[in-house]
């Protein structure tokens, strides 16, 4: 099973500034997704990032706020821009091993826990 | 649109009752279901997972859920809660390799 490890686990953040966050597999995997969890509520997924190519982005976010690099296999990171209060949430890295058949399953970082001030 | 729908936002049980979290899901072909768990500061845990087969899975940490098309549900079951139990359960299903996840139910025990 993949083992993922993101940072920081936590920040505090003035409004207006910038936080990139980290996420590192110990695999190599082809898709690696990022989720927002904001207080008290479930996951939603923020984008899909593929190595080689452009994050592709759920309704709602968009690229000049959220922008994801993802320069190879085992890493990728996410930087929430110019921050607001809203943006306080948890961001959880997540990857996919298996084919899409009975093997397939998503294990998750730990998160990180941003709030901004 | 596929989505997950988990009614209850908080369940409260004793310590060794059974337990019973429900979930209802829209997708329209055959769905691939999950249940995770996140304790208190912790990242998601698969409990089990649903793909074809038999409609009754068996998870980790004494957790089954039973996958019912005509209901579109798939329930999460444990005979005796324990304390450790205690935390926010999710249900997801598959939508293209991306997880849908329903509003989650925070679970209480009662020692």
């Amino acid at each position: 099973s993949a083992v993922i490890s993101q940072k920081p686990s936590r920040d505090i953040c003035q409004r207006g500034t910038s936080l990139t966050i980290q996420c590192q597999v110990d695999s190599q995997v082809t898709m690696m997704f990022w989720y927002r969890q904001q207080p008290g509520q479930s996951l939603t997924l923020i984008a899909t990032a593929n190595q080689g190519s452009e994050a592709t982005y759920e309704s709602g976010f968009v690229i000049d706020k959220f922008p994801i690099s993802r320069p190879n296999l085992t890493f990728s990171t996410l930087t929430v821009s110019n921050m607001s209060p809203e943006d306080s949430s948890i961001y959880l890295c997540s990857v996919e091993e298996g084919n899409g058949g009975m093997n397939t399953e998503a294990f998750f970082g730990q998160g990180t826990r941003l709030t901004v001030v | 649109a596929q989505s997950v729908t988990q009614p209850d936002i908080h369940i409260t049980v004793s310590e060794g009752a059974s337990l019973e979290l429900r979930c209802n899901y829209s997708y329209g072909a055959t769905p691939y279901l999950f249940w995770y768990v996140q304790s208190p500061g912790q990242g998601l845990q698969l409990l089990l997972k649903y793909f074809s087969g038999d409609t009754l899975v068996q998870g980790i940490k004494g957790f089954e859920a039973e996958f019912k098309r005509s209901q579109s549900s798939f329930n999460l079951r444990k005979p005796s809660v324990h304390w450790s139990d205690a935390a926010e359960y999710f249900c997801a299903v598959d939508s293209s390799y991306k997880l849908i996840f329903g509003s989650g139910t925070r679970l209480l025990v009662r020692p």
